[in-house]
């Protein structure tokens, strides 16, 4: 897939749940991202890190929340208090000080 | 805030048509354009990118142009095949840093008919 897995590929939440969803890649990237896709909206960031244990907010990072414990892994965290969570989401990764982005093939939430 | 505008946001040519795709940017400080193609249910994948220290970069059947006083670039397909189908998304570079921090624009919907 690509050398980034994304986990689940399908998740549906009941209301007030939070919901992690995974993010694993194998090309020893430095940076990773995680983008919101809605139909007719295109992609909009929501959380990136550049380095292990340091990450920055995107364009609309309210309601989510990320972690990057290991190089490899970037999850995030679709809260309660995202009041619009179902969408399409997409991690990618870079090699840092390069802009060419690496897809996973997405994880599609769907809240109940 | 800085944004990226897509146009248009449907397109649907004959087969073997030339299809154009139109992007203008905000940010003057951008320095790189990439394209991406998106198949229903699929990831976007790269199809061709632009740095703003080049006008025109061709791959086969794809190309880009950049006009960077104008702040718009464009992708042109020739000889348009059904399996181009799919939504193009253009985006551009977020300040002059080369970190994959990406600016969408809203995607462009390509219907090719045999």
């Amino acid at each position: 897939d690509g050398g980034i897995t994304q986990s689940p590929k399908y998740l549906f939440r009941k209301e007030g749940q939070n919901v992690t969803l995974s993010c694993e890649q194998n090309l020893n990237h430095d940076a990773m991202y995680w983008y919101r896709q809605d139909p007719g909206q295109g992609l909009r960031l929501i959380y990136y890190s550049q380095i292990v244990n340091d990450f920055q907010k995107g364009d609309i990072a309210e309601g989510y929340s990320v972690s990057r414990e290991k190089k490899e892994s970037f999850p995030l965290t679709v809260t309660s208090a995202q009041k619009n969570p179902t969408a399409f989401y997409l991690c990618a990764s870079s090699i840092n000080g390069a802009n060419v982005l690496t897809f996973g093939a997405g994880s599609r939430l769907t809240v109940l | 805030g800085e944004n990226v505008e897509q146009h248009p946001s449907t397109l649907s040519v004959q087969e073997g048509d030339s299809a154009v795709i139109k992007c203008t940017y905000s940010d003057s400080a951008s320095n790189y354009f990439p394209w991406y193609k998106q198949e229903l249910g699929k990831r976007p994948q790269l199809i061709i990118d632009i740095r703003s220290n080049v006008g025109e970069k061709k791959d086969q059947r794809i190309a880009v142009t950049l006009n960077k006083t104008a702040k718009h670039f464009s992708l042109h397909i020739t000889e348009t095949q059904p399996e181009d189908s799919a939504v193009y998304f253009c985006a551009a570079s977020r300040g002059g840093g080369s970190q994959g921090n990406l600016i969408f624009g809203k995607g462009t919907k390509l219907s090719v008919k045999p």
